[in-house]
Formats: C-alpha cells, sequence, structure tokens
C-alpha cells in the first residue's frame, strides 16, 4: 500500500498569500494518479486537481497542481477568504486508492 | 445534474452490522465505478473499497478486507456498503463518490455523507 505524507499539517497564511502544499509517496506514483481534493467543515471533499496538474470543472485557476514520481505540490497562488480549509493528496495504484492525512491552511 | 444522496444517520451497537445506501442520478451509472470513504470524528479521509457498477468488480482496503463488502443495483442506480463486526473506532461519517478509473482517477462528485456511531 502507497502511504502518502502530507505537509505542513497546518499553514498559517493571510488572504491574498501564497500556500504551498507538499504531498509525498513511499513509492512513485503515476502523475495520471494523483489527485488533491478540498474539504471544509462540516462538507464533503471537493475534487480540485486530477492527473496532478489538471484543474476539475470550475476550479479557479488559482489552483495548480505539479509533480511526479514521489513528490507533488498543491500551490494556491494567492488565498481567497473562501480557500481556507483542510487539503488532501489520494492516489490510485495497484487497484488502491489511499489519501494524505490532510494539511489544513488557516487564517493567520 | 449528478447526484448522490445517501441513506440516513445509523446508531448501532458494538458486534452489529450496518448497510448504507447511495441512489445516483443524473449519469450513465454503469459508466462509472463508486468508492466508499470514511472520516472518523476530526480525522482525515480514509479510502475504504471501490466497485465497477459496470462488472461489479470490487477492491478494498486491506485494514478493512473481510469487514466490508461493497454492491451495486444497477436497477435503481443504488451502491451498498455493508460494515460488519462494528467497533467504536469504525463511528465516522461515510462518503460514496463516483470514481473514474481510466487513463486517470478521480472522485469527482460525492454523497452528502452518513454519520454511523457505534455505541453501546
Amino acid at each position: 500500500e502507497i502511504v502518502l505524507t502530507q505537509s505542513p499539517g497546518t499553514l498559517s497564511l493571510s488572504p491574498g498569500e501564497r500556500a504551498t502544499l507538499s504531498c509525498r509517496a513511499s513509492q512513485s506514483v503515476s502523475s495520471s494518479y494523483l489527485a488533491w481534493y478540498q474539504q471544509k467543515r462540516g462538507q464533503a471533499p471537493r475534487l480540485l486537481i486530477y492527473g496532478a496538474s489538471s484543474r476539475a470543472t470550475g476550479i479557479p485557476d488559482r489552483f495548480s497542481g505539479s509533480g511526479s514520481g514521489t513528490d507533488f505540490t498543491l500551490t494556491i497562488s494567492r488565498l481567497e477568504p473562501e480557500d481556507f480549509a483542510v487539503y488532501y493528496c489520494q492516489q490510485y495504484g495497484s487497484s488502491l486508492e489511499t489519501f494524505g492525512q490532510g494539511t489544513k491552511v488557516e487564517i493567520k | 445534474q449528478v447526484q448522490l444522496v445517501q441513506s440516513g444517520a445509523e446508531v448501532k451497537k458494538p458486534g452489529a452490522s450496518v448497510k448504507v445506501s447511495c441512489k445516483a442520478s443524473g449519469y450513465t451509472f454503469t459508466s462509472y465505478g463508486i468508492s466508499w470513504v470514511r472520516q472518523a470524528p476530526g480525522q482525515g479521509l480514509e479510502w475504504m473499497g471501490w466497485i465497477s457498477a459496470y462488472n461489479g468488480n470490487t477492491n478494498y482496503a486491506q485494514k478493512l478486507q473481510g469487514r466490508v463488502t461493497v454492491t451495486t443495483d444497477t436497477s435503481t442506480s443504488t451502491a451498498y456498503m455493508e460494515l460488519r463486526s462494528l467497533r467504536s473506532d469504525d463511528t465516522a461519517v461515510y462518503y460514496c463518490a463516483r470514481d473514474w478509473r481510466s487513463y486517470c482517477n478521480y472522485l469527482d462528485y460525492w454523497g452528502q455523507g452518513t454519520l454511523v456511531t457505534v455505541s453501546s
């Protein structure tokens, strides 16, 4: 089973700042099978990025994904008030899927 | 529009079983899979298992293998997740999600979640 480790656990930033979230895999993951999700309190997760770098429908272009192999990054170029939430990476490989433990982006 | 509507909250005793349903609408049910994901209070997301609505193939998380079964009823576009031998640490919100597995993989639509509480 591939383990995804996200860092940092919590990111304290102000609106307008840039957020950089990391997702590291215990073994190589195909870029096609790496996705990112946003979850706000009391809500179901929302798909942001799939295929490591493709934005899902309706996702603003301030969200971008990059990376390959074992290291992937989600970047939010300028934080809007609605972006403060928890973010998860997720991978699919060998017929199994796993999530990272999440990064909370909080208002500084 | 695509919707996944789950059954209501459940309270179960340790050792019992629970079956949660997820009714899909707004798309061709057999063109996608369904994954089940759970979230314990204050914790992260845990993938539980997947089923192809096309042919019924399943995959399960190793941790839950033997205790969880996911099924579908294509006549009603409904997926089900049954978890047996419930323990207190199975208390969580359970989500179903439409799962695309092909040249890439993603969970693009989610149900509203079903709270399952395990308590004596």
